[in-house]
This record gives C-alpha cells, sequence and structure tokens, in this order.
C-alpha cells in the first residue's frame, strides 16, 4: 500500500498568516490522484482539493492544492478564523487508498 | 442537494457483529461508488472498502478481508456495512463517503454524517 507522510504534525499560526502543509507518498502517484481534506472536530470530513489541485465545489479560493509524483502541497494563503481544523491527505491512484496521519493547524 | 444519513450509534459487545446504513439521496445512485471510512477516537482516517452500487460488487482493505461485507437496496437508495467478530479496535466512527465522478478511482466529494460503534462489555 501506498503510505503516505505528512508535514509538519502541526502548525501554530495567527489569522491572516499563510499556511503550508507538506503530504509525500512513499511511491509515485502516477495519476496524481490526490485529494486534501479538512475535519473540525465532531464533524465529517470535507473534500477541500482533488486530483492534486482542483479545488472542490464551493471551496474559497485561499486554498490551493500543487505538486505531482511524491510530493504535494495544501496551501492556505490567509487563514481564516475557521480554517483552524486538520487536514488530512489521501490518495486514491492505487488500492488501497490511503490517508496521511493529518497535520493540525491550531491559533498562536 | 446531495444527501447521505447514516443509522444511529451503536453499542455493541465483544465478538458480536453491527451493520450500519448509508441512506443516499439526491443524485443517481447507481452512478458513484460509495466507500466505508472509519475513525478511531483521537486517531486518523483509515479506508475501509468500497461498493459498486450498480453491480454490487465490493473491494475491501486486506485488513478486512472476512471480517467486513458491504451491500446495497438500489430500490430504497442504500448501502449497508457489516462488521463482524467486534473488537475493543472496533470502537470507532464509521463513514460512508460517495465517490467523486463516476470513476473508479474518485475523490471523497460526499461523506455521511457519522455513525458511532462502541464495543464494550
Amino acid at each position: 500500500e501506498i503510505v503516505l507522510t505528512q508535514s509538519p504534525g502541526s502548525l501554530s499560526l495567527s489569522p491572516g498568516e499563510r499556511a503550508t502543509l507538506s503530504c509525500r507518498a512513499r511511491q509515485t502517484l502516477t495519476s496524481n490522484y490526490l485529494a486534501w481534506y479538512q475535519q473540525k472536530p465532531g464533524q465529517a470530513p470535507r473534500l477541500l482539493i482533488y486530483d492534486a489541485s482542483s479545488r472542490a465545489t464551493g471551496i474559497p479560493d485561499r486554498f490551493s492544492g500543487s505538486g505531482s509524483g511524491t510530493d504535494f502541497t495544501l496551501t492556505i494563503s490567509r487563514l481564516e478564523p475557521e480554517d483552524f481544523a486538520v487536514y488530512y491527505c489521501q490518495q486514491y491512484n492505487n488500492s488501497p487508498w490511503t490517508f496521511g496521519q493529518g497535520t493540525k493547524v491550531e491559533i498562536k | 442537494q446531495v444527501q447521505l444519513v447514516q443509522s444511529g450509534a451503536e453499542v455493541k459487545q465483544p465478538g458480536a457483529s453491527v451493520k450500519v446504513s448509508c441512506k443516499t439521496s439526491g443524485y443517481t445512485f447507481t452512478s458513484h461508488y460509495m466507500h466505508w471510512v472509519r475513525q478511531a477516537p483521537g486517531h486518523g482516517l483509515e479506508w475501509m472498502g468500497l461498493i459498486n452500487p450498480r453491480s454490487g460488487s465490493t473491494r475491501e482493505s486486506e485488513k478486512f478481508q472476512g471480517r467486513l461485507s458491504m451491500t446495497r437496496d438500489t430500490s430504497t437508495r442504500t448501502v449497508y456495512m457489516e462488521l463482524f467478530s467486534l473488537g475493543s479496535e472496533d470502537t470507532a466512527m464509521y463513514y460512508c463517503a460517495r465517490s467523486y465522478g463516476e470513476s473508479y478511482y474518485g475523490a471523497f466529494d460526499v461523506w455521511g454524517q457519522g455513525t458511532m460503534v462502541t464495543v464494550s462489555s
């Protein structure tokens, strides 16, 4: 199975700052089938980015995804109060689908 | 709008089984694969398996093979996940999640609200 490693494990930032989250795959995602999700306490995950760089419906343009192959990045250009949450990457390039362990974005 | 509504919380004894339902609405039921994902308290997301609502064919994570059954009822637009031989390690929130687009390989664009399963004697 494809192991995804997210870094950092947690990120302490202030509203208005830029957040850069990393996701590294142990094998190449040949079709760049990588997604990013946001999860807040007590809620189901929400799809933010699919196919590495496409924003899901209704997702603000301060969220952007980039990368290819084994290295992927989620960038939040200016953090809003509602953006403090846990973020997961997921690959759906190969079965079994796998998730990273998550990055928690906390308020500084 | 597209909705996935799951059945309510369950408490089960070790060794029992649990069956969780996921009722869909707002889209063509047979056009999107459905996945099951679980999350143990304080932990990350774990993919369990998927079902093709059109054919009923399934694919399970090796971790759950022999212990997981996924089925669907096209007349009620509902998918089901049944997990057997429960242990304490199966205590988790269980989610159904729809695959984006009609491809086998898709991100999960719509999620159910989750069903908490607690395994305890």
